[in-house]
């Protein structure tokens, strides 16, 4: 079953302009990562924060965690026409044991109009 | 540093066949996980092998079924094939070294093996 949930389900949005799609959870866990996947290919890995950690950045990507609401949020800026694609969180089980169950959202589809 | 592959990349079956699918991970990754990716259910885990053991199951049938090699390359296989086991199915590695709780690494996905079932 999926564990997040992700809004909006899709979002179009004009190049250059910033791009925020959420996620939200229903357990403890120990780490959530966002992913990318391009047309039904592999997922690509972008950023993975701790669930001590409430924000995390890399390049034009901003990543936001609220433990206490289950819920993160991923910033794009500036985005380009190579941003479009599916974009997933994916959390795990919250174990003392290492886990490397990741249990994903149901995804948001980003489309970059140039 | 190659990245982690899969084949065959793609794959058409017919209904009560049996299917083997491979990944190799990266270089010196010892944990591989399998996950199905459908329309409908969206990306599911179904194992994760670390050291040749299976230390994480998913929900899904006995006909799915996996297992890894002493080069930590993995195989899974499904058997009796449903139409309903059409899907992308997804591997990925990571350098997990031992349990340490809070210490999940990155995990590097292939580009996925495309099952139709007819």
């Amino acid at each position: 079953s999926q564990q997040g949930e992700e809004d909006p389900q899709a979002l179009s949005i004009q190049e250059g302009e910033n791009a925020t799609m959420n996620c939200s959870y229903k357990t403890s866990i120990n780490n959530l990562q966002w992913y990318r996947q391009n047309s039904g290919r592999g997922l690509v890995h972008l950023i993975l924060i701790r669930s001590n950690e409430r924000e995390k950045h890399s390049g034009r990507l901003r990543v936001t965690l609220d433990t206490s609401k289950k819920s993160s949020s991923l910033l794009i800026t500036a985005s380009r026409a190579a941003d479009t694609a599916s974009y997933f969180c994916a959390t795990d089980d919250g174990s003392n044991f290492g886990n490397e169950k990741l249990t994903f959202g149901t995804g948001t589809r980003l489309t970059i109009i140039p | 540093k190659a990245g982690v592959t899969q084949t065959p990349r793609y794959l058409i079956k017919t209904r009560g066949q049996q299917v083997t699918l491979s990944c190799s991970p990266i270089s010196g990754h010892r944990s591989v996980s399998w996950y199905q990716q459908t329309p409908g259910q969206g990306l599911q885990f179904l194992f994760e092998y670390f050291s040749e053991t299976q230390r994480n199951k998913g929900n899904f049938p006995g006909r799915f079924s996996g297992r890894q090699f002493s080069n930590s390359r993995s195989e899974m296989n499904v058997s009796t094939l449903e139409l309903g086991d059409s899907a992308l199915y997804l591997c990925a590695s990571s350098l997990r070294q031992g349990s340490i709780w809070w210490d999940t690494d990155t995990q590097y996905f292939g580009p996925g093996t495309r099952l139709t079932v007819l």
